[in-house]
């Protein structure tokens, strides 16, 4: 049982350059979330999904979007890349419809942007 | 804005010594969750509380929810060099969205032998 998997998980781009990151689960969970992680900022939530075809903004949405076409896949996409969106991302899953359960996170992509 | 404050941000101390890291908020939450991450990996959930004065044990690890659900706080006794780690809160979503959590910045734990 693979729970959250994140691919890739180092890539190097060039700015002004566009990549999509990949995340997959296999818990049959409903919600879905990217997170960035800086030094210091903790996890900030970027998109989130509570279901196929269902998505919505979080904390810092500016220059992302998502993609939630299949159930178990959660796509983040740059279109335009920054250096500002230097990060270490977090996907994570849980479970639908009740409160207080725990998210499942992936080991995260790292992402550098020159 | 960070709705979770945690204290302290880095934390180093020696093996056997016991430390509390606090998570202190302006809100209500449904819940407080502590996680735990190692360099490389992803956060991994320790224990979640709900209800307010709740206190729960894992091994060394004692955690608590304020009486009014807008803090917690986590007190490692003889902390263990495996101890080491990203240790963050997380507040449970009180409002529509169930699934949702807001997280504070992490403290960092270093235990040395």
């Amino acid at each position: 049982n693979a729970g959250v998997t994140q691919t890739p998980k180092f890539r190097v781009l060039k700015t002004g350059q566009s990549m999509t990151l990949l995340c997959a689960q296999d818990m049959n969970h409903e919600y879905m979330y990217w997170y960035r992680q800086d030094p210091g900022m903790g996890l900030r939530l970027i998109h989130y999904s509570v279901g196929e075809g269902t998505t919505a903004k979080g904390e810092v949405p500016d220059g992302y979007n998502v993609s939630r076409l299949k159930k178990q896949n959660f796509l983040l996409g740059l279109e335009s890349a920054a250096p500002s969106q230097t990060s270490v991302y977090f996907c994570a899953s849980s479970i639908q419809g009740f409160r207080n359960q725990p998210q499942h996170f992936g080991d995260g992509t790292r992402l550098s942007i020159l | 804005t960070q709705l979770l404050e945690q204290s302290p941000q880095f934390l180093s101390i020696q093996e056997g010594e016991n430390l509390t890291v606090y998570c202190n908020s302006s809100s209500v939450f449904s819940s407080l969750q502590w996680y735990r991450q190692e360099p490389g990996e992803g956060p991994v959930l320790l224990v979640t509380v709900v209800t307010g004065g709740e206190v729960k044990k894992l091994k060394r690890l004692t955690f608590q929810f304020g009486d009014a659900r807008k803090d917690s706080s986590l007190h490692i006794t003889a902390a263990q060099p495996g101890d080491t780690g990203l240790y963050l809160c997380a507040g449970g979503d009180r409002g529509s969205t169930l699934g949702r959590l807001y997280f504070g910045r992490g403290t960092q734990l270093t235990v040395w032998p």
